[in-house]
């Protein structure tokens, strides 16, 4: 199969804690694993993404991590920020083309 | 560097109308292109994968009658929404990828059918 599921659907954390987002993927020749932030009216932006040769990636207070076996991978966003507030989107691609999981709406509360 | 336009941005059209949206890479060969629509409040649906020289991949409740894919070289690839209605609008993403299997993607085109 190639669903991505993502979890949780609705996220509302305290500004300064951190937040994380969960996806599973069923294709294990999964190869390739971004996560996209869109805020509303905006197109989908890359945050960051991490390949199938590496477990654990960090930039500017995004982690993600990929656990190969399980077929799991997350997002971890650290001191959030109100400025963080948007839909989060996970993908896994194969081969074809990139499988988007159903997003993250995360609310960060001042 | 590596970028992907979309053409129009935003556009709207009649009921029962065609609307047709372009994809142009830029500084690289996409050797696939992918394209996704974004229904209001809901997550990227795949719509298809076009490869150069090979048949259009249409994934399921999506086909060529209503979703026509051109994709003549490697830089550039339309799609048309035929006899478009209202649950066709939404925002709609073209993902190009590159010969190091890195996927970018355009800003999309917005629809919005009246």
């Amino acid at each position: 199969g190639e669903q991505v599921e993502q979890l949780p659907s609705i996220l509302r954390v305290q500004e300064g804690s951190s937040a994380s987002i969960n996806c599973t993927y069923e294709n294990s020749a999964s190869n390739y694993f971004p996560w996209y932030k869109q805020e509303p009216g905006e197109n989908p932006k890359l945050i960051i993404d991490i390949r199938s040769n590496m477990e654990r990636k960090q930039t500017q207070g995004l982690i993600v991590l990929l656990d190969k076996k399980a077929k799991r991978f997350s997002l971890h966003i650290t001191d959030t920020q109100p400025g963080d507030s948007a839909m989060y989107f996970c993908a896994a691609k194969s081969n074809n083309a990139p499988r988007f999981g159903a997003g993250t709406k995360l609310t960060v509360k001042p | 560097g590596a970028l992907v336009y979309q053409y129009p941005r935003r556009t709207i059209c009649k009921s029962g109308t065609s609307m047709r949206m372009e994809c142009q890479a830029v500084g690289f060969q996409a050797t696939s292109v992918a394209w996704y629509r974004q229904s209001p409040q809901k997550t990227f649906e795949l719509i298809a994968l076009s490869t150069v020289n090979s048949a259009i991949k249409y994934e399921q409740n999506f086909t060529q009658e209503k979703f026509p894919i051109s994709h003549p070289n490697l830089s550039f690839s339309s799609m048309t929404v035929l006899n478009a209605y209202l649950e066709d609008r939404g925002l709609y993403l073209c993902g190009a990828r590159d010969n190091q299997d890195t996927q970018y993607f355009g800003p999309g085109t917005r629809l919005l059918v009246l």
